[in-house]
């Protein structure tokens, strides 16, 4: 139980193009939805959290802009990567607070980005 | 406030040891402790988690050491095995599914 899914798994797109990724809660309603990036050999870094139905909050020095966060139902959280280059190659994570199998966090299985 | 750090940055232990990683922490505000660990190309996993009230939890052959006055916790990896093999990392979050803070990350190595 408390399965996110994450699609795509890996994605290769051309330097200017935009990128949509989606995480699915399948058992449980994902009020909250926690967007990491990591780089090769480094930390989850979070990017921003959204819930649903209301707008994302960003971290500090991420642009709202360029990553664009949707979390129009319970769930379903998307995260689309606008005007793509190459610097934002990386691997992406999603993660949703997990209810009613105790507490605990449940993650995607992550998204590898290229941009070539 | 925010950092959780982690040692070894990397650590090679040989089948059938003990591998010992480390985390401190400063906001006194969180309470709750996981580990996980992540495999090449895929998410982070739940291995284990703690909450401040207790001082040692066991699950198998991980345990978590916890030290509430000293603000650190560790992960204990009993009879290490080839297939432990991945990168932990320790977290911390606050009451109220606030978000991770996360460690630097440990790459452990089990030579056969």
């Amino acid at each position: 139980g408390a399965v996110v899914s994450q699609h795509p798994s890996r994605v290769i797109c051309k330097s200017g193009t935009s990128v949509k990724i989606e995480c699915r809660s399948l058992d449980f309603q994902a009020t909250t939805m926690f967007w990491y990036r990591q780089f090769p050999k480094q930390s989850l870094m979070l990017m921003a959290t959204s819930n649903e139905g209301s707008k994302a909050t960003y971290e500090q020095g991420v642009e709202k802009d360029k990553f664009l966060i949707n979390h129009a139902s319970l769930t379903l959280s998307t995260l689309t990567v606008t005007s793509a280059h190459p610097e934002d190659s990386s691997f992406y994570i999603c993660s949703s607070p997990r209810t009613g199998l105790g507490y605990g966090y449940t993650f995607g299985s992550g998204t590898r980005l290229t941009v070539v | 406030q925010q950092q959780v750090k982690q040692s070894p940055q990397s650590l090679i232990v040989q089948k059938g040891g003990i591998s010992i990683i480390n985390c401190a922490y400063e906001n006194t505000a969180f309470d709750y402790f996981p580990w996980y660990q992540q495999f090449p190309g895929k998410g982070p996993a739940l291995l284990i988690a703690i909450r401040p009230d207790v001082s040692e939890k066991k699950e198998g052959r991980f345990t978590i050491s916890f030290n509430k006055s000293a603000k650190q916790f560790s992960l204990h990896i009993m009879d290490s095995q080839p297939g432990d093999s991945a990168t932990y990392f320790c977290a911390a979050s606050r009451t109220g599914f606030q978000k991770l803070v996360f460690g630097t990350g440990t790459r452990l190595l089990v030579s056969p």
